[in-house]
């Protein structure tokens, strides 16, 4: 157990339809980060945030969208989906310390919420 | 994040050293090295990281050179465990806190052979 929870493990749903993917971070991991990988591309970043903000984009659809909330967790809503959208999902924390720290980007990853979009 | 090179796959017999290579010739003064690795389906998982120095911890040891243009992960015995995709990142430096998104490039994919 890394500490990071996603929920849920697996979700199947159909085309046109939204889902919402949740991360609790682990504890005291102030930055959480969203990745998608598809089974013929590697991981790909999609967004982070920050202590509640958004802190970096990566290659997020606009159907996509995210959000952390007070209390640290964060949920990843997808929505108009469609079979191209079928993959993993991964929530990563790290405590969010500054970039010139030792150990800034030591980043842990949850088990992932797998997405079959039909 | 600062380019970084590895051969597509190794193979590497059970019980034996794992040496795993990584070039990142444009690697800044202040910019660390990080290896992480995935199996099959799971979510990456962190091994170790460096800037100058050789570093070990319980998972595996790190060398990079002395012009730290490129860097050597080693799995001391490996285990058939062991078998996944490794990763090897060089961040770039951003000034506030948090660190961005790390951008996970296609790594090694380590066979360990019983």
């Amino acid at each position: 157990d890394s500490g990071v929870t996603q929920t849920p493990k697996h979700l199947i749903t159909a085309t046109g339809q939204r889902v919402t993917l949740r991360c609790s971070p682990r504890s005291g991991d102030l930055s959480v980060y969203w990745y998608q990988q598809s089974l013929d591309q590697g991981l790909q970043f999609l967004i982070q945030y920050y202590n509640g903000e958004e802190r970096a984009k990566g290659n997020i659809l606009e159907r996509f969208s995210a959000q952390q909330f007070p209390d640290l967790h964060s949920e990843l809503n997808l929505s108009s989906l469609e079979l191209g959208d079928s993959a993993l999902y991964f929530c990563a924390s790290s405590p969010g310390e500054g970039q010139l720290s030792s150990g800034a980007n030591v980043l842990t990853f949850g088990a992932g919420s797998r997405l079959t979009v039909l | 994040d600062a380019k970084t090179t590895q051969p597509t796959s190794m193979d590497c017999a059970e019980g034996r050293a794992a040496n795993l290579p990584c070039n990142h010739s444009t690697i800044s003064g202040n910019e660390y090295v990080y290896w992480y690795r995935q199996i099959h389906s799971q979510g990456p998982q962190y091994i170790i990281h460096g800037l100058k120095n050789n570093e070990t911890n319980e998972m595996a040891s790190l060398i990079i050179t002395e012009d730290r243009k490129s860097s050597t992960l080693i799995l001391p015995h490996a285990t058939l465990r062991d078998t996944a995709v490794y990763y090897c990142i060089v961040p770039p430096l951003y000034s506030g806190g948090g660190a961005d998104g790390l951008t996970f490039g296609k790594g090694t994919h380590l066979i360990i052979q019983p």
